[in-house]
């Protein structure tokens, strides 16, 4: 699977947005991006995903670079409910897909 | 809606024990999968099951470890014969259909065994 870069840290203040980065210069046309995040004692939590287009849902949005070699998750308005590990995971089209591989993400910090 | 549901949340055994860890997926989801997080790592991956089917366990140590996903009920993880070394975070996840690449997993709260 394709490497991906994060920051280890990253702090945001209240209702601020939050852009959080991802570089995977080694990505190949068929890896789509994934973004989960991990609360303090809790299980990891899907976030978003995309393949080339930029994306919404209710959560975020994913912001993907041209070439594809780095995203961006935006938190539009960070509350301390966000305060978390982000996980930025390629899935590839290889044999065996299914698997999240984890790295050490970043963690973001919400200041009230 | 009910969420993936794991049982028990906290799990105490003594070591030479034998631990059962339990996994109820999501309504409608056929595919479980297991990962474990070991106190200041991340998480990694253990092994891949549809109902009745080990499809890949290599994440899984070789020894004392196994998974089962019956045809009824939840999938189970056993891990015999308990050692410190196993004290960790076990989560699974299901989704709804193969987890390929564009598939989400719905991620459980997780068992935290302790072996003491």
């Amino acid at each position: 699977d394709a490497k991906t870069t994060q920051p280890n840290s990253m702090e945001s203040n209240e209702e601020e947005p939050v852009h959080l980065p991802c570089n995977h210069s080694t990505i190949s046309g068929t890896d789509y991006i994934h973004w989960y995040r991990q609360l303090p004692s809790q299980g990891p939590e899907y976030v978003i995903h995309g393949l080339t287009s930029n994306v919404n849902n209710r959560m975020a949005s994913l912001a993907i670079a041209e070439d594809r070699k780095s995203s961006t998750l935006i938190l539009h308005r960070a509350t301390l409910r966000d305060a978390a590990v982000y996980y930025c995971i390629l899935k590839g089209s290889g044999g065996s897909n299914y698997k999240l591989t984890f790295g050490k993400g970043t963690l973001l910090t919400v200041n009230p | 809606n009910a969420g993936v549901m794991q049982n028990p949340r906290h799990l105490v055994r003594r070591r030479g024990q034998e631990a059962r860890l339990r996994c109820s997926p999501m309504k409608g989801h056929s595919h479980v999968y297991w990962y474990r997080q070991l106190p200041e790592e991340g998480l990694k991956f253990m092994v891949y099951l549809q109902k009745e089917n080990i499809i890949d366990e290599s994440g899984m140590p070789k020894e004392r470890f196994s998974a089962e996903f019956p045809k009824e009920g939840p999938s189970i993880l056993r891990i015999q014969q308990v050692v410190r070394g196993d004290s960790a975070a076990y989560f699974c996840a299901s989704s709804p259909n193969y987890g390929g690449v564009s598939y989400e997993q719905y991620f459980g709260p997780g068992t935290r065994l302790t072996v003491t």
